[in-house]
C-alpha cells in the first residue's frame, strides 16, 4: 500500500537559517503530493502541492519539487522565521473516487530568534 | 466564511463508554473525510462520504466505529465501548468534491481512561 516517510525530528534552527525537511513516498501510479502545516493551536492547513513529476509547489517562501525518479518531495525554505515554528506533514493522494490523503508522521520545527 | 467545525473539542471517556463526535463541514462541501491521529503520528484515514453516501469505510479499525451523514451535511463518528487504544485526535475534513483541497477542522481530542 501507499506510504510516506519523513525524516526524524524534531528540528531546531536559528532564524534566517536554511531549512530542508526530507520526504519520500511509496505508491503505485502517479499520486499528487502535498505538504500540510499545523501551527500551534490551529488545524491542519495546506501549505503547497504538486500534481505531476517535476512540478514545483511553492507558498510563503517554501518550495518542494516532485521528483519521481527518487520518489521524493523535500520541503525547503531559504530563510526561516520564528513564525514558521509548526508541525509539518508530507502527504500523498491518488486522483479518483476516494481522494483520501496518506500522511507521514510529521516533524516539529522550532525556530529560535 | 466559516470553516470546518468539530465538537466537542475535548472528550474524556471511561473505558467501555460510547462516544459521539460531531463534524460540521463547510457549507456546500459534498465530500467529507474522517481521520484518526494518534500522538506523535500523522493522521490516518478512517472513512469517506460523498453527500450522504459512505463510499469508503476501509480505515475504520473495528466494528465499534461507526460514522453517518444522513442529510449530506453534518457527520457523526460514533465509537462504542471505547478502549484505551482509541485515545487520539479525530479530524474531520471537507472538500467541494473529489480531488479538491481538503479543509480540516480543529479536531476532537479523545482520551479514554
Amino acid at each position: 500500500g501507499d506510504s510516506v516517510t519523513q525524516m526524524e525530528g524534531p528540528v531546531t534552527l536559528s532564524e534566517e537559517a536554511f531549512l530542508t525537511i526530507n520526504c519520500t513516498y511509496t505508491a503505485t501510479g502517479y499520486p499528487s503530493l502535498f505538504w500540510y502545516v499545523q501551527y500551534p493551536g490551529e488545524g491542519l492547513q495546506l501549505l503547497l502541492k504538486a500534481t505531476k513529476a517535476d512540478d514545483k509547489g511553492s507558498n510563503k517562501g517554501f518550495e518542494a519539487t516532485y521528483r519521481k525518479e527518487t520518489t521524493s518531495f523535500h520541503l525547503e525554505k531559504g530563510s526561516v522565521q520564528v513564525s514558521d515554528s509548526a508541525v509539518y506533514f508530507c502527504a500523498l493522494r491518488h486522483t479518483g473516487a476516494n481522494s483520501k490523503l496518506t500522511f507521514g508522521k510529521g516533524i516539529t520545527l522550532s525556530v529560535r530568534p | 466564511g466559516a470553516g470546518v467545525s468539530q465538537s466537542p473539542r475535548y472528550k474524556v471517556a471511561k473505558r467501555g463508554q460510547d462516544v459521539a463526535l460531531r463534524c460540521d463541514p463547510i457549507s456546500g462541501h459534498v465530500s467529507l473525510f474522517w481521520y484518526q491521529q494518534a500522538l506523535g503520528q500523522g493522521p490516518e484515514f478512517l472513512t469517506y462520504f460523498q453527500n450522504e453516501a459512505q463510499l469508503d469505510k476501509s480505515g475504520l479499525p473495528s466494528d465499534r466505529f461507526f460514522a453517518e451523514r444522513p442529510e449530506g451535511s453534518v457527520s457523526t463518528l460514533k465509537i462504542q465501548r471505547t478502549q484505551q487504544e482509541d485515545s487520539a485526535v479525530y479530524l474531520c475534513a471537507s472538500s467541494t468534491g473529489t480531488d479538491y483541497e481538503q479543509y480540516f477542522g480543529p479536531g476532537t481530542r479523545l482520551t479514554v481512561t
